[in-house]
């Protein structure tokens, strides 16, 4: 079946550094591609709609300059979260895929900690 | 603005007890409801998708049930076991087939 697969699965880093996260469609093309944040026991929070070839939308009081995103081909979208502060740690989800009678495909997530 | 609920947040419960988790949403012009299971530290596992026309879904043990007009799907686990502790969260399509609204989950605990 349809595989979304995530990297790194977790990050324990310095604030202030930046930190890329890769989301790769692994057997079919996502032209979109979905970013999602959790905190502990909440649900997951959409941040934005990675297109292939154009502008990600994010969504309202997401910064854009904080969570850079790149979909640079069809089967690899990035979520770059630049000078990463404790306040930016959380676990960081992609998806791919879905439709009607579909479902959608989430990665395996990424732990992120900023010290 | 679409919003899900699900009750209960946290369930724990004794070897093969059957079990009902609810969803419920408030816009009910949805294309599809989907199930997922979410162990700890790690991403989500689609169980079971139901279409807006259809009114259940089965896979093995789990049962789902859709009512569109009262906004509420059920999430049915039969003879339920150990290896069913997980989080179970119910998603609704924003618009179009793309982004989806999560519940916050319900925690189920199953103990030996």
């Amino acid at each position: 079946g349809a595989v979304v697969s995530q990297h790194p699965s977790w990050v324990i880093c310095k604030s202030g550094t930046s930190v890329k996260i890769e989301c790769r469609s692994l057997d079919f093309q996502a032209t979109t591609m979905f970013w999602y944040r959790q905190f502990p026991k909440q649900s997951l929070m959409l941040m934005a709609t990675s297109n292939e070839g154009s502008k990600a939308t994010y969504e309202q009081g997401v910064e854009k300059d904080k969570f850079l995103i790149n979909h640079a081909s069809l089967t690899l979208s990035t979520l770059t979260v630049t000078s990463a502060h404790p306040e930016d740690s959380s676990f960081y989800i992609c998806s791919a895929g879905g439709t009607a009678d579909q479902p959608q495909h989430f990665g395996d997530g990424t732990r992120l900690s900023i010290l | 603005k679409q919003e899900v609920t699900q009750i209960p947040a946290a369930l724990s419960v004794p070897e093969g007890e059957n079990l009902v988790l609810n969803c419920s949403f408030t816009d009910s012009a949805i294309y599809n409801l989907q199930w997922f299971r979410q162990d700890p530290g790690k991403g989500l596992t689609s169980l079971l998708l139901i279409q807006s026309s259809q009114r259940e879904q089965t896979s093995g043990r789990l049962n789902a049930s859709l009512d569109k007009s009262s906004g509420r799907s059920t999430l049915y686990i039969a003879a339920s076991q150990p290896g069913d502790s997980a989080t179970y969260l119910c998603a609704v399509p924003n618009s179009g087939y793309s982004t989806l609204t999560f519940g916050k989950g319900t925690m189920l605990l199953v103990s030996p």
